[in-house]
């Protein structure tokens, strides 16, 4: 069966960074984009970005342009995010999402991250 | 980027009321809306896609209706599985899937 399995949680602090993945299984990992979305605490869906799995093109949201890199590893069927230069407010449920016609049909666990001193 | 607005933000309803939300986006996005639910501390789960179809395995107390800028969830009669928080997304601009801010369904 289809299935996305993220990394598990971290706590960093302020300045750090953190990569995240998300391993796809069960479906040819090319033939779908995968974007990440992220959730703060008691907030809603924010979306950060896409990376296709064929290519490795992204495309990310102004306000994370500069902060985040989005890559992929064909070998393993993974995808990562990396996002840089942590603050507080990026404490929040970080999930990565198939990319179908029809919309994210597919989605990861979710990775908890947490940034504090 | 394409803006997404739900309304209400939260709505309090009884087993067995029907219930409507709608979202509005910034410009014309045809077809191109879905509606997803989510439970705390869960990945959210697609419910309705291209604004009127049905996922598989969803049941069909949900449906869904409109095109262009203006789009409504129904849920013909509320079942106790149902309070859950309802996001609308659209998929027009792609890959850019905006999100709406969000339905929160409560018990009244």
């Amino acid at each position: 069966q289809v299935q996305l399995v993220q990394s598990g949680a971290e706590v960093k602090k302020p300045g750090a960074s953190v990569k995240v993945s998300c391993k796809a299984s069960g479906y040819i990992f090319p033939s779908y984009g995968i974007s990440w979305v992220r959730q703060a605490p008691g907030q809603g869906l924010e979306w950060m970005g896409w990376i296709s799995a064929y290519n490795g093109n992204t495309d990310l949201a102004q306000k994370f342009q500069g902060r985040v890199t989005m890559t992929k590893d064909a070998s393993t069927s993974t995808v990562y995010m990396e996002l840089r230069s942590l603050r507080s407010d990026d404490t929040a449920l970080y999930f990565c999402a198939r990319v179908d016609n029809t919309g994210y049909d597919r989605w990861g666990q979710g990775t908890l991250i947490i940034v504090s001193s | 980027d394409i803006q997404m607005t739900q309304s209400p933000s939260s709505l309090s309803a009884s087993v067995g009321d029907r219930v409507t939300i709608t979202c509005r986006a910034s410009q014309s996005i045809s077809s191109y809306l879905n509606w997803y639910q989510q439970k705390p501390g869960k990945a959210p789960n697609l419910l309705i896609y291209a604004a009127s179809s049905l996922q598989s395995g969803v049941p069909s107390r949900f449906s869904g209706s409109g095109s262009g800028t203006d789009f409504t969830l129904t849920i013909s009669t509320v079942q106790p599985e149902d309070f859950a928080t309802y996001y609308c997304q659209q998929s027009y601009s792609s890959p850019r899937y905006t999100f709406g801010q969000g339905t929160k369904l409560e018990i009244k």
